[in-house]
């Protein structure tokens, strides 16, 4: 069965960095488009950065441009958000996401969620 | 950005009621829309996608309508297990975005 497990999570200090990792498993992840999703405490849901199947075009929110960054490495079925300069904002369990689509229409949408990964910008 | 906005933000209602959540589009999305369900501590799991494709496993009970701005999550008969809270999210352009969220209470 599809399975999305995120690491990396924890408790950083404003400025500082963390590396959030997501192990894919049940599918092969290379033929699917991948997002992070993130949910502040007692908030809604915020899309975060999206990156393609093979890793060659990526997007970002507003929120985090120039200060994240979304990777692939296909061969370990593990997909990544390097996160830089974090802010007390930041602070959210951070989702990783599997996207599909009706090829027929071309709509997309979030067919499996991992259980997220809880990060906390506090000094 | 597109702006989602759910109506109501919550609501309670009994268990066999009919429920019906209302997303808006602030521009057209064609059928671009998707439903999820979150449970408390639990990651999001999505019911609709497509405006009105039930997702496999998702209960009948569940079911979605709209195009364009104005879209609708329809529970046919409220379920003890449909406690929960309740997004809309647009996939029609950059950056995809939510809706507020709706919680649906016990009454």
């Amino acid at each position: 069965q599809v399975q999305l497990v995120e690491s990396g999570g924890g408790v950083v200090q404003p400025g500082r960095s963390l590396r959030l990792s997501c192990a894919a498993s049940g599918f092969t992840l290379r033929t699917y488009a991948m997002h992070w999703v993130r949910q502040a405490p007692g908030r809604g849901l915020e899309w975060v950065a999206d990156i393609s199947f093979d890793g060659s075009n990526k997007k970002y929110a507003d929120s985090v441009k120039g200060r994240f960054t979304i990777s692939r490495d296909n061969s370990k079925n593990t997909l990544y958000l390097q996160t830089n300069s974090l802010r007390g904002e930041d602070t959210a369990v951070y989702y990783c996401v599997r996207e599909s689509i009706v090829v027929a229409t071309a709509a997309t949408y979030f067919d499996y969620w991992g259980q997220g990964t809880l990060v906390t910008v506090s000094s | 950005d597109i702006q989602m906005t759910q109506s109501p933000s919550s609501l309670s209602a009994s268990v066999g009621d009919r429920v019906t959540i209302t997303c808006r589009a602030s521009q057209n999305i064609n059928f671009y829309l998707n439903w999820h369900q979150q449970k408390p501590g639990k990651a999001p799991n999505l019911l609709i996608y497509a405006a009105s494709s039930l997702q496999s496993g998702v209960p009948s009970r569940f079911s979605g309508s709209g195009s364009g701005t104005d879209f609708t999550l329809t529970i046919s008969s409220l379920q003890p297990e449909d406690f929960a809270t309740y997004y809309c999210q647009q996939s029609y352009s950059a950056p995809l975005t939510f809706g507020g969220g709706t919680k649906v209470e016990i009454k």
